[in-house]
């Protein structure tokens, strides 16, 4: 079945503590990006990554790193986690000139 | 910069009513593609259509329809007919030059 998978769909956490929220997908699709959902703001972009080995920033990259090192793997990490991450995040892939990103089922992140 | 504006926050109708949801974008792309986008209580984002900006056809899926118009760019979806499992926060967005950018949604509240 062709999915996105996030690991893990909830976490609770403590300021300042590194924390890795995990994506993949199995439809070899070059385009990955990562988005946080926050109420009254809708959906925006942290990053996304074009292929393997290249990344670029969204439009609220501020305390977040990628890497994207595998093709199917794309994952998103808070070094110093603060309570203004406590957010819905989802992870989402494309293949490239289709334009419709397919997206994970969310990451539920509360950072005390 | 990609912009997508939907004005409604929340709906709220009675069951069997239409419900017409309204999404004006900014783009400065002449090639772009837009979508809707539903979020159930479960939280997962479940995609619905994509439009692109050379189609300007109207497109009915059931009892889901999209007015599609570019002269006032606009990209408008309405549900005939709501049931209770119409009940969701809807997305509108639009993609360009590698980036999704999204409305902040519309919740849709069908009272039974």
């Amino acid at each position: 079945e062709a999915q996105v998978t996030q690991n893990p769909r909830y976490l609770i956490t403590v300021t300042g503590k590194k924390l890795t929220v995990t994506c993949s997908q199995n439809m070899n699709h070059e385009y990955m990006s990562w988005y946080r959902q926050d109420p009254g703001l809708g959906l925006r972009q942290i990053y996304y990554s074009m292929n393997v080995e290249v990344t670029d920033k969204g439009d609220v990259p501020e305390g977040y790193k990628v890497s994207r090192k595998e093709k199917r793997n794309f994952p998103l990490i808070l070094e110093s986690p603060s309570p203004n991450q406590t957010s819905l995040y989802f992870c989402a892939s494309t293949r490239l000139g289709t334009d419709t990103q397919y997206f994970g089922p969310g990451t539920r992140l509360t950072v005390l | 910069a990609q912009k997508v504006t939907q004005a409604q926050t929340e709906i709220s109708v009675v069951e069997k009513e239409d419900v017409t949801l309204d999404c004006v974008y900014e783009t400065r792309d002449t090639t772009y593609y837009l979508f809707w986008y539903k979020q159930p209580p479960s939280g997962e984002l479940v995609f619905l259509i994509r439009r692109n900006s050379f189609d300007e056809q109207n497109e009915i899926s059931g009892r889901y329809s999209w007015n599609f118009q570019k002269s006032t760019s606009s990209f408008n979806f309405t549900i005939t007919a709501s049931q209770v499992v119409d009940s969701a926060v809807y997305f509108c967005a639009l993609s360009g030059n590698n980036r999704l950018a999204f409305g902040k949604g519309n919740q849709v509240v069908v009272i039974p």
